[in-house]
């Protein structure tokens, strides 16, 4: 199995303070990966995939990058509506979710 | 639009077994696989199996084998997950995925296996 590893666990930042969210897969996902933003209460919802392809849809400040094992999701004015959890998921070889990054804005 | 309408919450003994549904509309439902996703509080979410809509098959993690069932009417587009010999570890929102059809998640079914 595919384990992706997040980090950090929880990010505060301010409005307008770049946010950078790291993912990294126990081996090589090519560029399989897309990034999902779940807010209390809801289902989680794509914002990325393919490692850097917005979703229809997503805000521009959302960009993705990386792959084979290192991947990044980076928010670069960030709202107070993208506090939320954010996760990586890789669909290379059945499909698997890192644990999840709280991103807290102050 | 697409849209993804499951059944709703269970509280379940354990050794018992839970069914839920998941109605799909918006689109044709035999073209596109339908995953089955679980989230137990805190967690990530974890891929539990999928079937191939049109022609039945299913396919299990092996954490599941043996008391997991994907099934499917296609009259009424409507997909099942039957989870048995149910325990406490259980616990948790479980979505049905339509990842093929542009990533439409059903809103959630809280099952709770309590004593």
């Amino acid at each position: 199995e595919v384990v992706m590893m997040q980090s950090p666990a929880t990010l505060s930042v301010s409005p307008g303070e770049r946010a950078t969210l790291s993912c990294r897969a126990s081996q090589s996902v090519s560029n399989n990966v897309a990034w999902l933003q779940q807010k209390p209460g809801q289902a989680p919802k794509v914002l990325i995939h393919g490692a850097s392809t917005r979703a229809t849809g997503i805000p521009a400040r959302f960009s993705g990058s990386g792959s084979g094992t290192e991947f990044t999701l980076t928010i670069s004015s960030p709202q107070s509506e993208d506090s939320a959890v954010y996760f990586c998921q890789q669909y290379n070889n059945w499909r698997t979710f890192g644990q999840g990054t709280k991103l807290e804005i102050k | 639009q697409v849209q993804l309408v499951q059944s709703g919450a269970e509280v379940k003994k354990p050794g018992a077994s839970v069914k839920v549904s998941c109605k799909a509309s918006g689109y044709t439902f035999t073209s596109y696989g339908m995953h089955w996703v679980r989230q137990a509080p805190g967690q990530g979410p974890e891929l539990m199996a999928w079937i191939n809509t049109g022609s039945g098959d299913a396919t299990y993690s092996q954490k599941f084998q043996g008391r997991l069932t994907l099934t499917r009417d296609t009259s009424a587009t409507i997909a099942y997950m039957e989870l048995s010999s149910l325990r406490s570890e259980d616990t948790a929102v479980y979505y049905c995925v339509c990842f093929d059809c542009g990533d439409y998640w059903g809103q959630g079914t809280l099952v709770t296996v309590s004593s």
